[in-house]
């Protein structure tokens, strides 16, 4: 079957840095997308991996291993209005997401 | 980025009656736009697949009858929630998938936020 895993909760500083992980076994694979989603609202797209390697994209950061079905999004200097729900999802075959159950962030002061 | 659009919002109504949730793409056409439904504290679930100009795709568990998907154009998705009780009441989200780019990227609606009383 197909499934995709993700810690359901993690609390963090403000300031500090945080690494949401997020594995993955899906029969196809043609991507991972990262999204943040703010209770009430739709996800809204924080990163997209293909290839092996890290994607930087200013105070976040997401790493794919393909051969270890793994990835990460890695938030630097948080700020309280980085607390919400991180989505991983993996892009299959026929372009739908495989959803993870979501990482809710606490950020405290 | 693409923007896609939902209307309405939110909505409440009496059990019974049935509702008709829109999805736009307005800056794009998309021939493929996907529904899903969330719960509180849950994530998303893909009811079905809507392609242009052909029938739905619904996930396993899902009630084609009940929840009636049109796509009419390729910019426009219609979700109709036919008879609801108090237990279709839920947060459903429609995306718009843009190809062209680099990757294949599901751009979604605000959500539309469905109490049925």
């Amino acid at each position: 079957g197909q499934n995709i895993d993700q810690p359901t909760e993690m609390t963090a500083t403000e300031g500090a840095i945080v690494q949401i992980n997020c594995t993955y076994q899906t029969s196809g694979f043609n991507g991972l997308f990262w999204y943040q989603q703010h209770a009430g609202e739709a996800p809204t797209f924080l990163s997209y991996n293909v290839l092996d390697g890290l994607e930087e994209k200013g105070r976040f950061s997401s790493f794919l291993s393909r051969s270890k079905g793994y990835s990460y999004l890695l938030l630097k200097e948080l700020q309280m209005k980085d607390s919400a729900s991180y989505l991983c999802a993996v892009q299959d075959s026929n372009y739908q997401l495989i959803w993870g159950a979501g990482t809710k962030l606490i950020i405290k002061p | 980025g693409a923007v896609v659009s939902q209307h309405p919002s939110r909505v409440i109504c009496k059990s019974g009656t049935s509702v008709k949730i829109e999805c736009r793409s307005l800056d794009f056409q998309a021939t493929t736009m996907f529904w899903y439904r969330q719960f509180p504290k849950k994530s998303l679930m893909l009811m079905a697949t809507s392609n242009e100009g052909s029938k739905a795709t619904y996930e396993q568990g899902v009630e084609k009858d009940k929840f009636l998907i049109n796509h009419a154009s390729l910019t426009l998705s219609t979700l109709t929630v036919t008879s609801a009780h108090p237990e279709d009441s839920s947060f459903y989200i429609c995306s718009a998938l843009a190809g062209g780019l680099d990757y294949n990227e599901q751009f979604f609606g605000p959500g539309t936020r469905l109490t049925v009383l």
